[in-house]
């Protein structure tokens, strides 16, 4: 089944833990995105990766890195994280073959206390 | 830069009335217009999309025309069901250097009631 998969699905965590979100998708997709989901703010793009070793910074960078080492995996990494961090994360991925339409994975709710 | 406008919401209808959620985007570029549903507890799947001006996406009932002169993406429903109650999300993706980048509206809830 072609899918995204995030891990975890939940995360409570304290400021300045060091956490990373793991994403993985299985349809040899180049691009890959990660977002977060804010009431009233919609979704806004964190970082995205055109392929393996090229990621570049989206809208909202700030605190977060990312690494493409390999096709299927775009983690994401708080090194720091702190309260505004608290949010629901989506990782996506798409082709230009498919014409760019993206498939989301299940989300992950993190919550920074 | 790009961005994304949908109607406030949140949007409240009774079972079988008629739903427009209305979108409009800025115009830079030939980007490609998409319609996001999200169900309660869950990620975003693609409703319907459409790539060029004129075009029409349609799915399960739902319908938007990319309209260039109005830069403008509006989604509609003839007669809606619970089911569709979800958080529906307009999105707008750029061409050119900017490949795989989705700006999003803010999001409309629909609650349909029977």
């Amino acid at each position: 089944e072609a899918q995204v998969t995030q891990n975890p699905r939940y995360l409570i965590t304290v400021t300045g833990k060091k956490l990373t979100v793991t994403c993985s998708q299985n349809m040899n997709h180049e691009y890959m995105s990660w977002y977060r989901q804010d009431p009233g703010l919609g979704l806004r793009q964190i970082y995205y990766s055109m392929n393996v070793e090229v990621t570049d910074k989206g809208d909202v960078p700030e605190g977060y890195k990312v690494s493409r080492k390999e096709k299927r995996n775009f983690p994401l990494i708080l090194e720091s994280p702190s309260p505004n961090q608290t949010s629901l994360y989506f990782c996506a991925s798409s082709s230009p073959v498919l014409a760019n339409e993206q498939f989301f994975g299940p989300g992950t709710r993190l919550t920074v206390l | 830069g790009d961005s994304v406008t949908q109607m406030e919401g949140p949007v409240t209808l009774s079972e079988e009335a008629f739903l427009t959620i209305n979108c409009t985007y800025t115009a830079t570029g030939y980007p490609s217009l998409f319609w996001y549903v999200q169900y309660p507890g869950e990620g975003l799947q693609l409703l319907l999309k459409a790539t060029k001006a004129d075009d029409k996406g349609s799915n399960k009932g739902f319908e938007a025309t990319y309209r260039k002169e109005t830069t403008s993406f509006h989604l509609e429903k003839g007669s809606v069901q619970v089911s569709d109650s979800a958080v529906y999300f307009c999105a707008r993706l750029a061409g050119g250097t900017s490949y795989g980048k989705l700006t999003f509206g803010q999001g409309t809830i629909l609650t349909v009631h029977p």
